[in-house]
């Protein structure tokens, strides 16, 4: 199985940082990879997928880059409503697995 | 507008059994690859179950192969997840999710939709 990690865990930053969560794969998974965005009690969004194209209706300060086993999220100018948890997600085979989450919170 | 909508959740004791449902909308559903993705109170996100847009090839986690059983009814647009042998480590929010398209590659894709989420909680 592919084992997915990321980094950091929590993040504290303010309205306007610049934010960077990595994710790593235990093998390369090539660029099959998504990032989701969960806010407490709703379902994950999904935000980026095949690690760079940006889901339809996601603001363009999200944005993803990286392939084989190393890959990031980078959120340009944090906003309010980006106060949530994300998750890396291989989909290059079964079983697909999720990263343990970052949770990005107000510093 | 795509939906997905779960049902079935619930409180059951461990070993029992609980099927969940997924009806879907807004989109052909019989051409996508479905998946349930379950989360413990708390705890991250996990991939449980998938399958093919016909239902002639199916998928599971370690964690449940062999308890759970995955089919659809792509008459009724519906997702189904047959849960057995129940254990307190299954207590969790399931949401079934949607490929976001149709590729030659399995897994197909991304998961572009999800479900509100049902709870099942295994408990005495």
């Amino acid at each position: 199985d592919i084992q997915m990690t990321q980094s950091p865990s929590t993040l504290s930053a303010s309205v306007g940082d610049r934010v960077t969560i990595t994710c790593r794969a235990s093998q390369s998974i090539s660029s099959w990879l998504a990032w989701y965005q969960q806010k407490p009690g709703k379902a994950p969004k999904l935000l980026i997928y095949k690690a760079s194209s940006l889901e339809s209706g996601v603001p363009s300060r999200f944005s993803g880059s990286g392939s084989g086993t190393e890959f990031t999220l980078t959120i340009s100018s944090l906003q309010p409503d980006d106060f949530a948890t994300y998750y890396c997600q291989q989909y290059n085979s079964y079983p697909l697995t999720f990263g343990p989450g970052t949770k990005v919170d107000i510093k | 507008e795509v939906q997905l909508l779960e049902s079935g959740g619930g409180l059951v004791q461990p070993g029992g059994s609980l099927r969940l449902s997924c009806a879907a909308s807004g989109f052909t559903f019989s051409s996508y690859a479905m998946s349930w993705v379950r989360q413990a109170p708390g705890k991250g996100l996990e991939w449980v179950s998938a399958i093919s847009g016909s239902g002639g090839s199916t998928y599971y986690a370690d964690s449940v192969k062999g308890r759970f059983t995955i089919s659809r009814d792509n008459s009724k647009n519906t997702l189904y997840l047959q849960m057995n042998s129940l254990r307190a480590e299954d207590t969790a929010v399931y949401y079934c999710a949607k490929d976001r398209v149709v590729t030659a590659k399995t897994p197909d894709d991304a998961f572009d939709i999800w479900g509100q989420g049902t709870m099942v909680t295994v408990s005495s």
